[in-house]
């Protein structure tokens, strides 16, 4: 069984950069997309972007200026990076795998638990 | 990009009552749409994934349908485990984005 956990700082001071790691247990990170998802009360959920386990992305335009999706194989884990944050950063952070066994058709199969970051000096 | 919007907001509806849940796209989007179930403090869930194929494990109560830009979920037998809040997504251009979410209440 595949599981993913999220993990990383809870409090990020404005202007500073956040930073969550995935792990990811029960199965492999090659040969799958990964992606970060957030949701707030405000926004609902939003995708932040994804990545192939070879390195290549795709992300938000509304966030592409401050993210960085990264992976580390020889560790099963993938990173979200998130610069200049200010309180609108204020959110649930999930990772997630993205399942394209029924190419073209994406969808996200396995989630994390969520973590809370807030964005406060 | 697409704009999902769902309707209701929310609703109020009893043990096995049938549910539907409506999602339209801002332009057409094939069948590139997803369905997921959220409970308070967890992750989303997927129930449906192109428009109609039942994710493994979810129960046959569930079942989704349309394609373009009008699309419905439907539960045919509300169960006390559904009471929940749901949302569509779609992937058939990036960014993908979500509906804002129906949340089925206990009547």
């Amino acid at each position: 069984q595949v599981q993913l956990q999220e993990s990383g700082p809870g409090l990020v001071k404005p202007s500073e950069t956040l930073s969550l790691t995935c792990t990811v247990s029960g199965g492999s990170i090659t040969n799958y997309y990964w992606s970060w998802i957030r949701q707030t009360p405000g926004k609902g959920l939003e995708w932040i972007g994804y990545m192939y386990y070879s390195g290549s992305t795709n992300y938000n335009p509304s966030l592409k200026s401050r993210v960085t999706i990264s992976v580390d194989t020889s560790k099963n884990q993938f990173s979200l990076k998130l610069s200049s944050v200010t309180a609108a950063d204020t959110a649930v952070y999930y990772c997630a795998r993205v399942q394209t066994r029924w190419y073209p058709f994406y969808y996200f199969d396995y989630w994390g638990q969520g973590t809370l970051v807030t964005v406060s000096s | 990009d697409i704009q999902m919007t769902q309707s209701p907001s929310s609703l109020s509806a009893s043990v096995g009552d049938r549910v539907t849940i409506t999602c339209r796209a801002s332009q057409s989007i094939s069948n590139y749409l997803n369905w997921y179930q959220q409970k308070p403090g967890k992750a989303p869930k997927l129930l449906i994934y192109a428009a109609s194929s039942l994710q493994s494990g979810v129960p046959s109560t569930f079942s989704g349908s349309g394609s373009g830009t009008d699309f419905t979920l439907t539960i045919s037998s509300l169960q006390p485990e559904d009471f929940a809040t749901y949302y569509c997504q779609h992937t058939y251009s990036t960014p993908w984005t979500f509906g804002q979410g129906t949340k089925v209440e206990i009547k």
